[in-house]
């Protein structure tokens, strides 16, 4: 069965730094994108950004460029969502997905929680 | 980039009608070397991730109930619920995936109960 296994909620300060997680299982991780989805509360879906593990290609939502960081670790099937210095802003339900083109396969979600 | 619009924002049906939803993109997402619409319909339900019911505009994921159908090209898109159950109050989002690597999401339609 192919699955995204999602990292725990989080709980942060503003400034802190995190790292979140998403490992793929049941498929071959290094041959499909892996995408990031935002959902702030009571908020609809955003584009986040995409990695394809195999090379660790990267491309970011002009929205997110330069706010998170995309990256993967290939022997552990394993992608990644990190940042440097949270905001209260960044209080949300992260999705990772898998990218057939059009996402087929969700991960639960991540909840962070950034208050001081 | 594309813009992505549904409608309604709501809708509230009754058990067993039928729920139209539209989308509607800026550009066309019909690529043409491969007559492909670009367009695809997830649920979310109230707690959980979303989850594939169309993609390609008409393609219904396998284990999506027969009740729900994609149709529409280029720029104009509709879901519909042809028999609306109580498992189908939820959040529905069309999402785009031509423009690369911005596959942006539509606003969603909540559909409830009347």
């Amino acid at each position: 069965e192919v699955q995204l296994v999602q990292s725990g909620a989080e709980v942060k300060k503003p400034g802190e730094s995190l790292k979140i997680s998403c490992k793929g299982s049941g498929y071959s991780f290094t041959s499909y994108w892996i995408g990031w989805v935002r959902q702030m509360p009571g908020k609809g879906l955003e584009w986040m950004g995409i990695i394809y593990p195999g090379d660790s290609d990267t491309r970011y939502s002009p929205s997110f460029q330069g706010q998170v960081t995309i990256s993967a670790d290939k022997s552990i099937s394993t992608a990644y969502l990190q940042w440097s210095s949270l905001k209260a802003s960044d209080t949300a339900m992260y999705y990772c997905a898998r990218l057939l083109v059009y996402m087929d396969v969700w991960g639960k979600g991540t909840t962070v929680t950034v208050s001081s | 980039d594309i813009v992505m619009t549904q409608s309604p924002d709501s809708l509230a049906v009754s058990l067993g009608e039928r729920a139209t939803i539209n989308c509607k993109s800026s550009q066309s997402v019909l690529y043409s070397s491969n007559n492909k619409n670009y367009l695809a319909w997830y649920q979310q339900k109230p707690g959980q991730p979303p989850k594939l019911l169309i993609y390609w505009a008409s393609t219904r994921e396998s284990g999506v109930p027969d009740r729900f159908s994609g149709s529409g090209s280029g720029t104009d898109f509709t879901l519909t619920i042809s028999s609306l159950q109580a498992e189908d109050v939820a959040v529905y989002y069309c999402q785009q995936y031509y423009s690369t690597p911005l596959f942006t999401f539509g606003p969603g339609t909540k559909v409830d109960i009347k």
